[in-house]
């Protein structure tokens, strides 16, 4: 079963606008989630990461928003760059030092000049 | 500067033959990964290696197995190889008190 899920697949917006990037998972006993971020020909990298006892983690342009009630979160990505175009995946795991990491199937940011 | 090295990045096999991915890392982290990535399908984990000879099979471990007998070097072995086991692999590695995984830059296997 998927246990974390992200939406939309592909998304494509202009240079200087907001990309925002969904995510929701099932298992509630989750409470460390990892944004990695992907470029073509690379690994991915970890982007910015939020705990579960948080509801909101900022970084520079990227901003996580995590609402453990509806087991949501989302990845905001403002004054969006073409260096940002990029496969952007929500992780999941049971604790800062899990050892299983569940990835979502990503979302593929476009962004045009 | 931490680094997890991947070799061949490139790789084409026939089906049946034998597959050796190969991965070092320069941390000294315990915990070692593979995965392989499909286009829509995401990462999915295949093996997970705690340290020198402490693997654990992940969620799709058929068809795979795995070798540690040095901290920093992990490797995939695939016996007879498939067609359907073409695919980008990516091996990963993290330290024992914090979850950020690092990646190598992938192997991309082709099985004919």
């Amino acid at each position: 079963q998927q246990q974390v899920r992200q939406s939309p697949q592909s998304l494509t917006v202009w240079e200087g606008e907001t990309a925002i990037l969904n995510c929701s998972y099932e298992d509630s006993t989750f409470n460390y989630f990892p944004w990695y971020q992907q470029f073509p020909g690379e690994g991915p990298a970890l982007l910015i990461s939020i705990r579960s006892v948080s509801d909101k983690k900022e970084d520079g342009r990227f901003t996580i928003f995590f609402n453990k009630r509806e087991k949501k979160l989302s990845l905001h990505i403002t004054d969006s760059q073409p260096g940002d175009s990029a496969t952007y995946f929500c992780a999941a795991s049971h604790d800062t030092n899990a050892y299983k990491v569940i990835f979502g199937k990503g979302t593929h940011l476009h962004v045009l000049p | 500067d931490m680094k997890v090295t991947q070799m061949p990045r490139y790789l084409i096999k026939r089906m049946g033959e034998n597959v050796l991915l190969e991965c070092g890392q320069d941390m000294s982290h315990e915990t070692m990964y593979w995965y392989r990535q499909d286009p829509g399908l995401g990462l999915q984990l295949i093996y997970i290696s705690y340290d020198v000879d402490s693997n654990s099979e992940g969620d799709i471990p058929k068809g795979y197995r795995v070798s540690r007998k040095k901290r920093e070097h992990f490797s995939l072995i695939l016996d007879s190889a498939k067609t359907n086991q073409t695919s980008v692999y990516f091996c990963a590695s993290r330290t024992g008190d914090q979850n950020t995984l690092y990646f190598g830059a992938g192997t991309r296997l082709s099985v004919l």
